[in-house]
């Protein structure tokens, strides 16, 4: 069984250029979380996708956006790259538990660094 | 706000030693509680969780934590560090009241084994 996987696993831009990161959920997972983790810190939270619809968002701006397809992959877009931009995202996929209100386990891909030149 | 606060960037423990990684809280309802492990250039993997029930929390590769309400802790402990556990170990909360699964992660704690 695959687990979470991510593509491309390294990438470089420029600043100003636009970038699309790409996400597969693990078997049986239907919601797509996205984290940004700089240099020397936690991850953060950027939007988190469910039933292709973003369910709840980060403080992120507008240049990042997302997108839930109905095989339940995902997509992170981010336009007009700032230096700042350059980290490491971070996939996370789970079951969207309805019941008790007890998150499931977020199983993370391996990731895609980002540099921004 | 919920935020997490993890005490000591770097720790260094010798192989065989106990290990504590310490993590604090702050939150107005108690959090559900987090921790995962994050080896060199690859993804974070959940050690272990708290939800409900029994405070003291036992997880993979000999790791448990005790989730202490009156302390706002949840300090990640092993009683005998193995070479293998090398690596940067991050504590995070997320909301139970809204059942939103937003993860706030900490800054993390490095944790070094020497021989």
């Amino acid at each position: 069984d695959a687990g979470v996987t991510q593509s491309p696993t390294h990438l470089i831009k420029t600043r100003g250029q636009q970038v699309t990161l790409r996400c597969s959920p693990k078997s049986g997972h239907d919601t797509v979380s996205w984290y940004q983790q700089a240099l020397g810190q936690g991850p953060q939270f950027i939007f988190q996708y469910y039933e292709e619809e973003e369910r709840q968002r980060g403080n992120f701006p507008d240049r990042f956006s997302g997108h839930q397809f109905p095989n339940y992959s995902s997509e992170l877009n981010v336009n007009a790259l700032l230096l700042g931009d350059s980290a490491l995202y971070l996939c996370a996929s789970s079951q969207l538990v309805t019941s008790e209100r007890i998150p499931d386990t977020q199983y993370f891909g391996p990731g895609t660094r980002l540099t921004v030149l | 706000a919920q935020s997490v606060t993890q005490l000591g960037s770097h720790v260094s423990v010798s192989e065989g030693a106990l290990v504590l990684l310490r993590c604090n809280y702050s939150s107005s309802v108690p959090p559900y509680l987090f921790w995962y492990v994050q080896y060199p250039n690859q993804g974070l993997q959940l050690l272990l969780k708290y939800t409900t029930g029994a405070t003291l929390v036992k997880g993979i590769n000999g790791f448990e934590a005790e989730f202490k309400k009156s302390e706002t802790s949840f300090h990640l402990t092993k009683p005998s560090a193995h070479m293998s556990d090398a690596a940067e170990y991050f504590c995070a909360v997320s909301d139970r009241r809204t059942g939103f699964q937003k993860l706030v992660f900490g800054t993390g704690t490095r944790l070094l084994v020497s021989p």
